[in-house]
């Protein structure tokens, strides 16, 4: 089957540097998403890797090894805003996005 | 660009009332449009895709005739919820993909549709 996994909940203090993991086996692999979503809010996008290495977007990058079936989000100078749940989601070789189910992030002054 | 405006964003209804939702890409053609529903604490669940001029396609467990998708035009998509029950209660969120683009660019997310059924 598909999965994709990612840790449940993390927790960080402001100023400092977060990494989420995420981990997936899928049926394929057309890339994968990073979204951000605040509590009762949508998701918004953050980043999308198809190939391996380091994304670089501000303070946010994402990294992807698709031989490890790994990715991670690397967020620094961390702000009270950033506290939101972050969401990996692969598409796989039918164009079908699975996501994983999120992680919590916690940001602490 | 790229915006998707969902309406409502909170409904309360009483059982057995239909609901309707609204999505709509405003500033691109949407020839998919993705509905989800998302319970507290887990993530997204894709219920259907819905594609311009012909039949959603549902995941399996979603029930058709209870939610019924119509995608009428390449800037709008509906869910109805029918005759809707407490247990439908739940947060309904719709994407789009830009027609244009390649299948690699990201989903536009609406507001999201924040469902209660007493």
């Amino acid at each position: 089957g598909q999965n994709i996994d990612q840790p449940t909940e993390m927790t960080a203090t402001e100023g400092a540097i977060v990494q989420i993991n995420c981990t997936y086996q899928t049926s394929g692999f057309n890339g994968l998403f990073w979204y951000q979503q605040h509590a009762g809010e949508a998701p918004t996008f953050l980043s999308y890797n198809v190939l391996d290495g380091l994304e670089e977007k501000g303070r946010f990058s994402s990294f992807l090894s698709r031989s490890k079936g790994y990715s991670y989000l690397l967020l620094k100078e961390l702000q009270m805003k950033d506290s939101a749940s972050y969401l990996c989601a692969v598409m796989d070789s039918n164009y079908q996005l699975i996501w994983g189910a999120g992680t919590k992030l916690i940001i602490k002054p | 660009g790229a915006v998707v405006s969902q309406h409502p964003s909170w409904v309360i209804c009483k059982s057995g009332t239909s609901v309707k939702i609204e999505c709509r890409s405003l500033d691109f053609q949407a020839t998919t449009m993705f509905w989800y529903r998302q319970f507290p604490k887990q993530s997204l669940m894709l219920m259907a895709t819905s594609n311009e001029g012909s039949k959603a396609t549902y995941e399996q467990g979603v029930e058709k005739d209870k939610f019924l998708i119509n995608h009428a035009s390449l800037t709008l998509s509906t869910l109805t919820v029918t005759s809707a029950h407490p247990e439908d209660s739940s947060f309904y969120i719709c994407s789009a993909r830009d027609g244009r683009d390649t299948w690699s660019q990201p989903q536009h997310f609406g507001d999201g549709t924040r469902l209660s059924i007493l």
